[in-house]
Order: structure tokens, then C-alpha cells, then sequence
């Protein structure tokens, strides 16, 4: 059964700061992995899509990285603002079930 | 450019009572998702629809019915809800051509039934 797990769980950085997220899955014959974000009491914001044959995607400040045969994923943000604060979700299509699962999230808070 | 949307935004229903949560999408999507959403449990699914005229069973459907209207519509039902379906629900849809396509999200309907 494929399970999805981010760490940590909370993290608290001062605006300006490069960081990276992680994200882990445990069965690696995957579709595709997608990232997230979710403002407090607000619905899911698709960041970034990478298929199962890509290494990478980027977006502005964003770049998502997939390494298929460790069951990881990174999204690195670049230059940290503190309207980045959010709750960021990982994502992972699995072929065996051809549905999303979904990790419990990092809750990240950038502050001035 | 609505994207997905869902009615209503929030709820508040007695032990027993019915409810259908209604959800579309205007991007031609074929497939279609209801989640639920619970503090510390994530994301689970409770029904899909893969296509017009089919839908199946998640990861958590117990409790609940659905019914894929048309291309655009994807409607959940709780027949006689339960306190323990207090959560936050959310619709989403995505393409799924020849590649597993993005899933996009409606903004939720917060249910609570005391």
C-alpha cells in the first residue's frame, strides 16, 4: 500500500530564506507526483505537476524535483516571502490504484 | 474562469438528517473526485467518477452516495449523516487523457452535524 510522508511537519523561517520541502513515498511505480499548497480554510492550489518520467519542474520560485527509485520529492522555494506561508501538500498517482495519495502536509510559516 | 465550484460553502445538519453536496467544472474534465479532509488523517477519497455514467468506490465511502449528472456535474449525497462525517469536503476534476493529468479543487463545503 503506497504511503506518502512529509517532513517535518511545521516549519518556521525568517523572510529571504531558501528552503526545501520533503516529500517520501514508499512504493516507487508512480504516474505522476504533485505538490500543493492550502491557505488556512481555503481549498488545494495545484503548484507543480511531474510525471513519472521527468526529473524536475519549475515554476517562477518553485522547483520540484522527483527521484522515482528513492520514493522522494523536494520543492524548493526560492527567496521565502511571508505570503509563502501556507500548509504544502504532496501528492503521488499511484499505478496500483491509479488514485492520489496524499500526505499530512508541512505547515510553513515565513515570517518578516 | 471558474474552475471547479461547489455548493454550499458551509453546512450545519442534525444526526439523521440529508444532504447532497454539489459540485461542478467547466474545463471539459473527464474525471471527477469527492475528498474528505480531517485534521491529522489528510486527504481520503470517497468516491470518483472516471467518466460520464461511471462512478466507484474510494478509500472511505461508506455513508455516502454519488452521482455523476452530465460531464460537468458530480453531486454527494449523505443519506442520514453522522457526526462523524464532520469534516471539510472537497470536489476536484482533472483531464486524464493519454497522461494522468493535474487534479484541480473546488474551495470545500464545511460540514458540521451535531
Amino acid at each position: 500500500k503506497q504511503e506518502v510522508t512529509q517532513i517535518p511537519a511545521a516549519l518556521s523561517v525568517p523572510e529571504g530564506e531558501n528552503l526545501v520541502l520533503n516529500c517520501s513515498f514508499t512504493d516507487s511505480a508512480i504516474y505522476n507526483l504533485q505538490w500543493f499548497r492550502q491557505d488556512p480554510g481555503k481549498g488545494l492550489t495545484s503548484l507543480l505537476l511531474i510525471q513519472s518520467s521527468q526529473r524536475e519542474q519549475t515554476s517562477g520560485r518553485l522547483n520540484a524535483s522527483l527521484d522515482k527509485s528513492s520514493g522522494r520529492s523536494t520543492l524548493y522555494i526560492a527567496a521565502s516571502q511571508p505570503g509563502d506561508s501556507a500548509t504544502y501538500l504532496c501528492a503521488v498517482r499511484s499505478y496500483n490504484t491509479d488514485k492520489l495519495i496524499f500526505g499530512t502536509g508541512t505547515r510553513l510559516q515565513v515570517f518578516p | 474562469n471558474a474552475g471547479v465550484t461547489q455548493t454550499p460553502k458551509f453546512q450545519v445538519l442534525k444526526t439523521g438528517q440529508s444532504m447532497t453536496l454539489q459540485c461542478a467544472q467547466d474545463m471539459n474534465h473527464n474525471s471527477m473526485y469527492w475528498y474528505r479532509q480531517d485534521p491529522g488523517m489528510g486527504l481520503r477519497l470517497i468516491y470518483y467518477s472516471a467518466s460520464e455514467g461511471t462512478t466507484d468506490k474510494g478509500e472511505v465511502p461508506n455513508g455516502y452516495n454519488v452521482s455523476r449528472l452530465n460531464k460537468r456535474e458530480f453531486s454527494l449525497r449523505l443519506e442520514s449523516a453522522a457526526p462523524s462525517q464532520t469534516s471539510v469536503y472537497f470536489c476536484a476534476s482533472s483531464f486524464d487523457g493519454v497522461w494522468r493529468s493535474e487534479q484541480y479543487f473546488g474551495p470545500g463545503t464545511r460540514l458540521t452535524v451535531t
